[in-house]
Protein backbone atom coordinates (compact mmCIF):
# COMPACT_ATOMS: atom_id res chain seq x y z
CA UNK A 1 0.00 0.00 0.00
CA UNK A 2 1.27 3.63 -1.06
CA UNK A 3 1.69 6.46 2.07
CA UNK A 4 2.55 9.22 0.99
CA UNK A 5 4.40 11.40 4.27
CA UNK A 6 4.86 15.11 4.77
CA UNK A 7 7.26 16.96 7.13
CA UNK A 8 6.89 19.21 8.96
CA UNK A 9 3.06 19.11 9.39
CA UNK A 10 3.04 22.90 10.13
CA UNK A 11 5.72 25.74 9.10
CA UNK A 12 6.23 28.93 10.20
CA UNK A 13 8.66 31.54 8.72
CA UNK A 14 9.16 35.18 8.51
CA UNK A 15 8.08 36.96 5.48
CA UNK A 16 11.43 36.77 2.88
CA UNK A 17 12.44 33.44 4.07
CA UNK A 18 13.74 30.74 1.38
CA UNK A 19 11.88 26.93 3.04
CA UNK A 20 11.43 23.64 1.70
CA UNK A 21 8.44 21.61 2.01
CA UNK A 22 8.99 17.65 1.97
CA UNK A 23 7.06 14.77 0.61
CA UNK A 24 8.12 11.08 0.95
CA UNK A 25 6.41 8.13 -0.94
CA UNK A 26 6.71 4.26 -0.15
CA UNK A 27 6.31 3.15 -4.21
CA UNK A 28 8.85 4.84 -6.47
CA UNK A 29 6.34 3.34 -9.51
CA UNK A 30 4.37 6.79 -9.75
CA UNK A 31 3.61 7.95 -13.19
CA UNK A 32 4.17 11.33 -11.37
CA UNK A 33 3.97 13.74 -8.41
CA UNK A 34 1.56 17.19 -7.94
CA UNK A 35 2.02 19.76 -5.40
CA UNK A 36 -1.34 21.68 -4.73
CA UNK A 37 -1.74 24.57 -2.29
CA UNK A 38 -5.09 24.45 -0.15
CA UNK A 39 -6.54 27.68 1.52
CA UNK A 40 -8.85 27.72 4.36
CA UNK A 41 -12.34 26.45 3.36
CA UNK A 42 -11.35 25.86 -0.48
CA UNK A 43 -10.60 23.15 -2.73
CA UNK A 44 -7.01 22.37 -4.25
CA UNK A 45 -5.22 24.26 -6.52
CA UNK A 46 -2.56 22.61 -8.60
CA UNK A 47 1.25 24.05 -8.59
CA UNK A 48 3.22 21.89 -9.94
CA UNK A 49 3.32 18.74 -11.35
CA UNK A 50 6.65 16.44 -12.12
CA UNK A 51 6.65 13.57 -14.79
CA UNK A 52 8.26 10.68 -13.15
CA UNK A 53 11.40 10.79 -16.05
CA UNK A 54 11.76 14.71 -14.79
CA UNK A 55 13.98 15.69 -11.73
CA UNK A 56 12.10 19.36 -11.36
CA UNK A 57 10.04 21.63 -12.71
CA UNK A 58 9.88 25.69 -11.76
CA UNK A 59 7.15 28.01 -11.78
CA UNK A 60 8.17 31.54 -10.54
CA UNK A 61 9.17 31.65 -6.94
CA UNK A 62 8.13 27.54 -7.12
CA UNK A 63 10.68 24.84 -7.75
CA UNK A 64 9.36 21.12 -7.22
CA UNK A 65 11.98 18.47 -7.64
CA UNK A 66 11.30 14.35 -7.38
CA UNK A 67 13.41 11.73 -6.78
CA UNK A 68 12.55 8.53 -7.25
CA UNK A 69 15.52 6.10 -5.97
CA UNK A 70 14.89 7.96 -2.56
CA UNK A 71 11.39 8.36 -3.01
CA UNK A 72 11.51 11.82 -1.99
CA UNK A 73 9.57 15.04 -2.99
CA UNK A 74 10.68 18.92 -2.40
CA UNK A 75 8.66 22.25 -2.86
CA UNK A 76 11.56 24.94 -2.42
CA UNK A 77 9.59 28.52 -2.13
CA UNK A 78 11.87 31.40 -2.71
CA UNK A 79 11.17 34.55 -1.06
CA UNK A 80 8.19 33.57 0.96
CA UNK A 81 5.26 36.04 1.17
CA UNK A 82 2.78 36.17 3.94
CA UNK A 83 0.23 35.09 0.92
CA UNK A 84 2.24 32.07 0.31
CA UNK A 85 0.35 30.74 3.52
CA UNK A 86 -1.84 27.74 2.92
CA UNK A 87 -1.88 24.06 3.54
CA UNK A 88 0.55 22.63 0.96
CA UNK A 89 -0.08 18.72 -0.21
CA UNK A 90 1.49 16.59 -2.68
CA UNK A 91 -0.07 13.73 -4.47
CA UNK A 92 1.42 10.78 -6.57
CA UNK A 93 -0.24 9.12 -9.65
CA UNK A 94 0.50 5.23 -10.19
CA UNK A 95 1.33 3.87 -12.84
CA UNK A 96 -1.71 1.15 -12.38
CA UNK A 97 -4.53 1.00 -15.31
CA UNK A 98 -6.25 3.25 -13.06
CA UNK A 99 -3.49 5.35 -12.01
CA UNK A 100 -4.48 5.29 -8.77
CA UNK A 101 -3.62 8.67 -6.39
CA UNK A 102 -2.70 8.72 -2.97
CA UNK A 103 -2.11 12.24 -1.11
CA UNK A 104 0.09 13.26 2.10
CA UNK A 105 -1.84 15.39 4.70
CA UNK A 106 0.09 18.55 4.04
CA UNK A 107 2.29 20.96 5.79
CA UNK A 108 0.33 24.29 6.85
CA UNK A 109 2.53 27.14 6.36
CA UNK A 110 2.27 30.32 8.06
CA UNK A 111 4.17 33.29 6.68
CA UNK A 112 4.31 36.47 8.99
CA UNK A 113 5.15 39.98 7.98
CA UNK B 1 -12.91 28.78 -18.46
CA UNK B 2 -15.02 27.62 -16.25
CA UNK B 3 -13.81 25.91 -13.10
CA UNK B 4 -15.32 22.88 -11.62
CA UNK B 5 -18.55 23.44 -9.92
CA UNK B 6 -20.27 21.21 -6.69
CA UNK B 7 -23.09 21.88 -5.05
CA UNK B 8 -24.39 22.08 -2.15
CA UNK B 9 -21.74 23.76 -0.34
CA UNK B 10 -22.87 23.19 2.80
CA UNK B 11 -25.18 20.45 4.25
CA UNK B 12 -26.28 19.31 7.83
CA UNK B 13 -28.01 15.90 8.58
CA UNK B 14 -28.82 13.35 11.20
CA UNK B 15 -27.12 10.49 11.32
CA UNK B 16 -29.08 7.34 9.29
CA UNK B 17 -30.56 10.10 6.51
CA UNK B 18 -29.37 10.43 2.95
CA UNK B 19 -27.56 12.89 1.05
CA UNK B 20 -26.28 13.92 -2.45
CA UNK B 21 -24.26 16.04 -3.95
CA UNK B 22 -23.59 17.16 -7.33
CA UNK B 23 -20.37 18.00 -9.51
CA UNK B 24 -20.34 19.90 -13.18
CA UNK B 25 -16.34 19.39 -14.67
CA UNK B 26 -14.53 21.35 -16.88
CA UNK B 27 -16.57 20.69 -20.50
CA UNK B 28 -14.34 18.15 -22.60
CA UNK B 29 -12.35 16.63 -19.18
CA UNK B 30 -13.00 12.88 -19.14
CA UNK B 31 -11.52 12.12 -16.20
CA UNK B 32 -13.69 12.77 -13.13
CA UNK B 33 -12.33 12.11 -9.39
CA UNK B 34 -14.55 12.44 -5.95
CA UNK B 35 -12.38 12.48 -2.93
CA UNK B 36 -13.16 12.75 0.94
CA UNK B 37 -10.91 15.33 2.91
CA UNK B 38 -11.70 14.60 6.83
CA UNK B 39 -10.73 17.94 8.63
CA UNK B 40 -6.34 17.71 9.27
CA UNK B 41 -5.93 14.72 6.19
CA UNK B 42 -5.11 14.88 2.58
CA UNK B 43 -8.20 13.80 0.33
CA UNK B 44 -8.62 10.35 -0.33
CA UNK B 45 -10.11 8.99 -3.60
CA UNK B 46 -13.19 7.71 -3.50
CA UNK B 47 -14.08 6.73 -7.18
CA UNK B 48 -12.69 7.77 -10.41
CA UNK B 49 -14.53 7.70 -14.15
CA UNK B 50 -13.27 8.05 -17.32
CA UNK B 51 -15.79 9.29 -19.12
CA UNK B 52 -19.07 7.82 -18.24
CA UNK B 53 -17.01 4.30 -17.00
CA UNK B 54 -16.11 3.58 -13.41
CA UNK B 55 -12.01 3.00 -13.30
CA UNK B 56 -11.55 2.72 -9.53
CA UNK B 57 -13.67 2.42 -6.96
CA UNK B 58 -11.52 0.01 -4.53
CA UNK B 59 -12.02 2.84 -1.60
CA UNK B 60 -15.91 3.65 -2.38
CA UNK B 61 -17.67 2.23 0.94
CA UNK B 62 -20.44 0.49 -1.19
CA UNK B 63 -22.81 -0.33 1.05
CA UNK B 64 -23.57 3.32 1.39
CA UNK B 65 -21.77 4.87 -0.70
CA UNK B 66 -22.75 5.42 -4.55
CA UNK B 67 -21.98 7.82 -7.60
CA UNK B 68 -22.78 7.92 -11.48
CA UNK B 69 -21.07 10.00 -14.18
CA UNK B 70 -24.28 10.03 -16.77
CA UNK B 71 -23.20 10.89 -20.16
CA UNK B 72 -19.60 11.56 -19.16
CA UNK B 73 -20.36 14.96 -17.82
CA UNK B 74 -22.11 15.61 -14.40
CA UNK B 75 -21.34 13.31 -11.69
CA UNK B 76 -23.92 12.61 -8.67
CA UNK B 77 -22.50 10.94 -5.42
CA UNK B 78 -25.02 9.65 -2.99
CA UNK B 79 -24.39 8.62 0.96
CA UNK B 80 -27.30 5.95 2.34
CA UNK B 81 -27.13 5.97 4.95
CA UNK B 82 -25.23 8.98 6.70
CA UNK B 83 -22.68 7.72 9.69
CA UNK B 84 -21.29 10.26 12.14
CA UNK B 85 -18.08 9.22 10.47
CA UNK B 86 -18.90 10.45 7.11
CA UNK B 87 -18.93 14.26 8.09
CA UNK B 88 -16.19 15.29 5.50
CA UNK B 89 -15.65 17.89 2.43
CA UNK B 90 -16.20 15.68 -0.18
CA UNK B 91 -14.04 16.94 -3.33
CA UNK B 92 -14.83 16.94 -7.01
CA UNK B 93 -11.71 17.21 -9.37
CA UNK B 94 -11.62 16.66 -13.44
CA UNK B 95 -9.05 16.55 -15.71
CA UNK B 96 -8.74 16.54 -19.45
CA UNK B 97 -6.92 12.36 -19.41
CA UNK B 98 -6.81 9.73 -17.09
CA UNK B 99 -2.66 9.85 -15.63
CA UNK B 100 -0.03 8.52 -17.89
CA UNK B 101 3.57 9.40 -18.34
CA UNK B 102 2.80 12.63 -20.84
CA UNK B 103 1.20 14.21 -17.00
CA UNK B 104 -1.74 15.00 -18.69
CA UNK B 105 -4.00 14.48 -15.44
CA UNK B 106 -3.39 17.77 -14.03
CA UNK B 107 -6.27 18.26 -11.78
CA UNK B 108 -8.40 20.95 -11.22
CA UNK B 109 -10.70 20.57 -7.57
CA UNK B 110 -14.18 22.16 -6.87
CA UNK B 111 -14.36 24.20 -4.01
CA UNK B 112 -15.67 21.21 -2.42
CA UNK B 113 -19.21 20.32 0.04
CA UNK B 114 -18.53 20.22 3.86
CA UNK B 115 -21.05 17.58 4.95
CA UNK B 116 -21.96 17.65 8.97
CA UNK B 117 -23.77 14.28 9.90
CA UNK B 118 -24.99 14.84 13.71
Amino acid sequence: KQEVTQIPAALSVPEGENLVLNCSFTDSAIYNLQWFRQDPGKGLTSLLLIQSSQREQTSGRLNASLDKSSGRSTLYIAASQPGDSATYLCGEWRNTNAGKSTFGDGTTLTVKP
Amino acid sequence: EAGVAQSPRYKIIEKRQSVAFWCNPISGHATLYWYQQILGQGPKLLIQFQNNGVVDDSQLPKDRFSAERLKGVDSTLKIQPAKLEDSAVYLCASSPRPPDRAGANVLTFGAGSRLTVL
